[in-house]
């Protein structure tokens, strides 16, 4: 069981430049989420789903699109990228709304994130 | 909106006692979660420990304990018997009926051997 995988790792950008970050999940999750965590700060929602073919805006959308094609797929494009979107980018994904042990908010890796 | 501040940017303690990390919120709803995570170096976020709102009991699991203060709108973190792999950044987070989850900046824990 894979989780939430993240790819890539690693990512430089050029100003101007666009890019989608992948994330997949094989738990059958229907909410997922995508964070950015600036240095010293606490994560940030861009956008979220809570199931294929629904997303909506989060607090810090700007500058990002999303698609929920599938259950399992999530992917955030940046289509501009500008110097501000240098973060790391977490995705997450849970089974509902509830947060439980048992069923709790699952992270992916993450993706550091450099524009110059 | 909804806001959570954690007022201890780093925090350390001596392995095996015990430390308390502070985390407040800002909220006019009645019905909440509250939420300790837990991120490594590896960036993986763990959660530590849970709360819902309308129980009046504090959480625990294990070494973790909360306590929450409802009227006050604080949410601490209690880790005792600090342990090595315990180093890592800690959230707080704070969720109500939708699907957002609001963070906190976070606190650094440093254990030291």
């Amino acid at each position: 069981n894979a989780g939430v995988t993240q790819t890539p790792k690693f990512r430089i950008l050029k100003i101007g430049q666009s890019m989608t970050l992948q994330c997949t999940q094989d738990m059958n999750h229907n909410y997922m989420y995508w964070y950015r965590q600036d240095p010293g700060m606490g994560l940030k929602l861009i956008y979220y789903s809570v199931g294929a073919g629904i997303t909506d805006k989060g607090e810090v959308p700007n500058g990002y699109n999303v698609s929920r094609s599938t259950t399992e797929d999530f992917p955030l494009r940046l289509e501009l990228a500008a110097p501000s979107q240098t973060s790391v980018y977490f995705c997450a994904s849970s089974i509902d709304r509830g947060y439980s042990y048992n069923s709790p908010l699952h992270f992916g890796n993450g993706t550091r994130l450099t524009v110059t | 909106a909804q806001t959570v501040t954690q007022s201890q940017p780093e925090m350390s303690v001596q392995e095996a006692e015990t430390v308390t990390l502070s985390c407040t919120y800002d909220t006019s709803e009645s019905d909440y979660y509250l939420f300790w995570y837990k991120q490594p170096p590896s960036r993986q976020m763990i959660l530590v420990i849970r709360q819902e709102a309308y129980k009046q009991q504090n959480a625990t699991e294990n070494r973790f304990s909360v306590n929450f203060q409802k009227a006050a709108k604080s949410f601490s973190l209690k880790i005792s018997d600090s342990q090595l792999g315990d180093a890592a950044m800690y959230f707080c987070a704070y969720k109500e009926g939708a699907q957002k989850l609001v963070f906190g900046q976070g606190t650094r824990l440093t254990i030291n051997p």
